[in-house]
C-alpha cells in the first residue's frame, strides 16, 4: 500500500502474555518511529530507527519493551509480560530521512489498539 | 524539562468561522515544528510545518504562525468545516529526529 500499515489494528491480550506489533513503513523511508498514545493523551516517543539500527531507544518504558527492524523495512515492537498500564494505541511512523530535514515529515499508520485485561 | 504544550484542551467553533489553535514550546533550540490532525480511530495526519527561519507559512485554508520571541506557535484554519473536527497536535523537532508532541486540542465544529 501507499501508506504506513500496522497490524493488528486491535489486540486484546491477557495480563502476563507477550504481544508483537507490526509496522510496514512506506517503501523507501529510512526512518521509522514508534509512539504510544494513551487515552486522551499526546504521543509518547518510544524508539527511533534509521535503517536497521536504533540510535535512540530512550523512550522504551521498561525492559519488557523491545523493537527490531529488519531489511530496513518492517519493524516489530514486542511487549513481554504485558501489564494493564501497557494498554494504549501504539503508533508507527516513517519518513524519508530523520524528521526535521526538508520534506521529511513523518507519516503515521492508523495504530494498534492494545488492551490488556 | 523541555515540553510542547497547547493552551486549551478543547475548542468549539461555529461552522464557517476561523479557528485558532495555540501551542507554547519551551525549547528555544528547536528549529522545526509541525501541526498534525488526528481524527477518531486514525493516526495523526500531517497538516503543515514551519522552520524556525520563518514566522509564517500558508497552506490550503491553514496558516501556521511562529513567534520565536515568546516561543509560541499557532494554527489558523479558515472557514472551519465539519470535517475539521479532530484533535490537533503541535510537534517540536528535538535532536534532529525526535518529534515531541503536546497533549492536543480537540476542535468541535458546530453546525
Amino acid at each position: 500500500g501507499a501508506g504506513v500499515s500496522q497490524s493488528p489494528s486491535n489486540k486484546v491480550t491477557e495480563k502476563g502474555k507477550d504481544v508483537e506489533l507490526r509496522c510496514d513503513p512506506i517503501s523507501g523511508h529510512t526512518a521509522l518511529y514508534w509512539y504510544r498514545q494513551s487515552l486522551g493523551q499526546g504521543l509518547e516517543f518510544l524508539i527511533y530507527f534509521q535503517g536497521n539500527s536504533a540510535p535512540d531507544k530512550s523512550g522504551l518504558p521498561s525492559d519488557r519493551f523491545s523493537a527490531e527492524r529488519t531489511g530496513g523495512s518492517v519493524s516489530t515492537l514486542t511487549i513481554q509480560r504485558t501489564q494493564q498500564e501497557d494498554s494504549a494505541v501504539y503508533l508507527c511512523a516513517s519518513s524519508l530521512g530523520s524528521a526535521g530535514a526538508v520534506g521529511t515529515e513523518a507519516f503515521f499508520g492508523q495504530g494498534t489498539r492494545l488492551t490488556v485485561v | 524539562g523541555e515540553s510542547v504544550g497547547l493552551h486549551l484542551p478543547t475548542l468549539s467553533v461555529q461552522e464557517g468561522d476561523n479557528s485558532i489553535i495555540n501551542c507554547a514550546y519551551s525549547n528555544s533550540a528547536s528549529d522545526y515544528f509541525i501541526w498534525y490532525k488526528q481524527e477518531s480511530g486514525k493516526g495523526p495526519q500531517f497538516i503543515i510545518d514551519i522552520r524556525s527561519n520563518m514566522d509564517k507559512r500558508q497552506g490550503q485554508r491553514v496558516t501556521v504562525l511562529l513567534n520565536k520571541t515568546v516561543k509560541h506557535l499557532s494554527l489558523q484554519i479558515a472557514a472551519t468545516q465539519p470535517g475539521d473536527s479532530a484533535v490537533y497536535f503541535c510537534a517540536e523537532n528535538k535532536d534532529d529526529y525526535k518529534l515531541s508532541f503536546g497533549a492536543g486540542t480537540t476542535v468541535t465544529v458546530r453546525a
